[in-house]
């Protein structure tokens, strides 16, 4: 049972252009998700995360957003540097402790 | 500190053998988890430990599987009798949660440990 969902495996941008890797999730009770960035041979690295009592969370180039009614979040990344092509995973808790996540997006900024 | 250390980074066994990979966490973490990741998926949770209390077990971790952390620092994550189906990618994380409010565990991945069972 898939919790949440990522359902593009694969996304590719021009260099300057804006990213949007998205989400969905299934359990209405998930009220912590996070987005995490991982190069090949290395783990994932925390990237940016966002609450459900809030909409929307930025951090320099990386804004999530969050609709709680559709159960979906998004990941927008603006201007995509080619720094920026890795694989992306978005994750989900409720309880703050056990953290689903999705299948992954592969992101690649052509220069 | 130099991050979460896994060890080893791979490991090639055959059907049956029995493996065992090494977690080193942050050292001022007191939450450690463990994930599974195979080819096209996202990390599968496992295990994760409070100090050296092991709270939460997935049905993903059959009776081959055990884990340990003795002390509440570095854990271990014992295969016994592997089979084809456990190779992947074995992820440990460490945390230390500030509170329940949102944006309170953020947890930090090593690199991981490769296991392939011929």
């Amino acid at each position: 049972d898939q919790q949440v969902k990522q359902n593009s495996p694969s996304l590719s941008v021009q260099e300057g252009r804006i990213s949007i890797l998205n989400c969905d999730y299934t359990n209405s009770m998930f009220d912590y998700f996070l987005w995490y960035k991982k190069y090949p041979a290395e783990g994932p690295t925390f990237l940016i995360s966002i609450s459900s009592i809030k909409d929307k969370n930025e951090d320099g180039r990386f804004t999530v957003f969050l609709n709680k009614s559709a159960k979906h979040l998004s990941l927008h990344i603006v201007p995509s540097q080619p720094g920026d092509s890795a694989v992306y995973f978005c994750a989900a808790s409720n309880t703050g402790n056990q953290f689903y996540f999705g299948t992954g997006t592969s992101l690649t900024v052509i220069p | 500190d130099t991050g979460v250390s896994q060890d080893p980074r791979h490991k090639i066994t055959k059907r049956g053998q029995n493996v065992t990979f090494r977690c080193d966490p942050i050292s001022e973490h007191n939450r450690l988890y463990w994930y599974r990741q195979t080819l096209g998926q996202g990390p599968e949770f496992l295990t994760y430990f409070q100090n050296e209390a092991q709270l939460e077990k997935s049905r993903l971790l059959s009776d081959r599987f055990s884990a340990e952390r003795p002390k509440g620092s570095f854990s271990t994550l014992e295969i016994q009798r592997t089979e084809q189906g456990d190779s992947a990618m074995y992820l440990c994380a460490s945390s230390s949660p500030k509170g329940r409010r949102a944006g309170a565990n953020v947890l930090t991945f090593g690199a991981g440990s490769r296991l392939t069972v011929l």
